[in-house]
């Protein structure tokens, strides 16, 4: 399996950072995406890591390291649209396919 | 705007009823397709692999013979939940895979469609 593990749900305050964790287990993966995701609606793509170290896009960056099973998605200067689900998926790993994380529930508070 | 299309948002069945969900890629053939079914408060979980004028990959634990996956043509995949029952109650999505070079592939979600079984 692809054990794909991140926290439940986590809070901070506008204009701070936060860091949400991925780790995971598997045999080999071609690449990593972040997706976020307001209830009821479609993941939006923010990020895809395929070599390990720091992509940065905006207010969003995300980092991979293959040798620790782990990857994070670091969210800078928080607004209140920011509260959302955050979810790490694996491409590849056993088949073309999309695998998920148990997603984290980010809530921005004043 | 949207490169895949999912139909019906949302739809309300009878128990025991079959419903039917179509996933299209507007603007690029897509050879795989993939469904999801999410709970309320939960992640996304894959069901099943559509390919193309193949017979779908289903996940582990998921029944194929209660959820019908086809995938006619590049552009539609279709998923038909069988003699439904409340706890099939969910949100459906679906998402196509579109190869994009170098940088791998582009994934690409449907709206979503919103079971209700009663």
């Amino acid at each position: 399996g692809q054990n794909i593990d991140q926290p439940t749900e986590m809070t901070a305050t506008e204009g701070a950072i936060v860091q949400i964790n991925c780790t995971y287990q598997t045999s080999g993966f071609n690449g990593l995406f972040w997706y976020q995701q307001h209830a009821g609606e479609a993941p939006t793509f923010l990020s895809y890591n395929v070599l390990d170290g720091l992509e940065e896009k905006g207010r969003f960056s995300s980092f991979l390291s293959r040798s620790k099973g782990y990857s994070y998605l670091l969210l800078k200067e928080l607004q209140m649209k920011d509260s959302a689900s955050y979810l790490c998926a694996l491409w590849g790993g056993g088949g073309n396919k999309l695998t998920f994380g148990t997603g984290t529930q980010l809530k921005v508070e004043l | 705007g949207a490169v895949v299309s999912q139909h019906p948002s949302w739809v309300i069945c009878k128990s025991g009823t079959s419903v039917k969900i179509e996933c299209r890629s507007l603007d690029f053939q897509a050879t795989t397709m993939f469904w999801y079914r999410q709970f309320p408060k939960q992640s996304l979980m894959l069901m099943a692999t559509s390919n193309e004028g193949s017979k779908a990959t289903y996940e582990q634990g998921v029944e194929k013979d209660k959820f019908l996956i086809n995938h006619a043509s590049l552009t539609l995949s279709t998923l038909t939940v069988t003699s439904a029952h409340p706890e099939d109650s969910s949100f459906y999505i679906c998402s196509a895979s579109r190869a994009t070079g170098i940088s791998g592939n582009t994934i690409y979600f449907g709206e979503g469609s919103w079971l209700t079984v009663v």
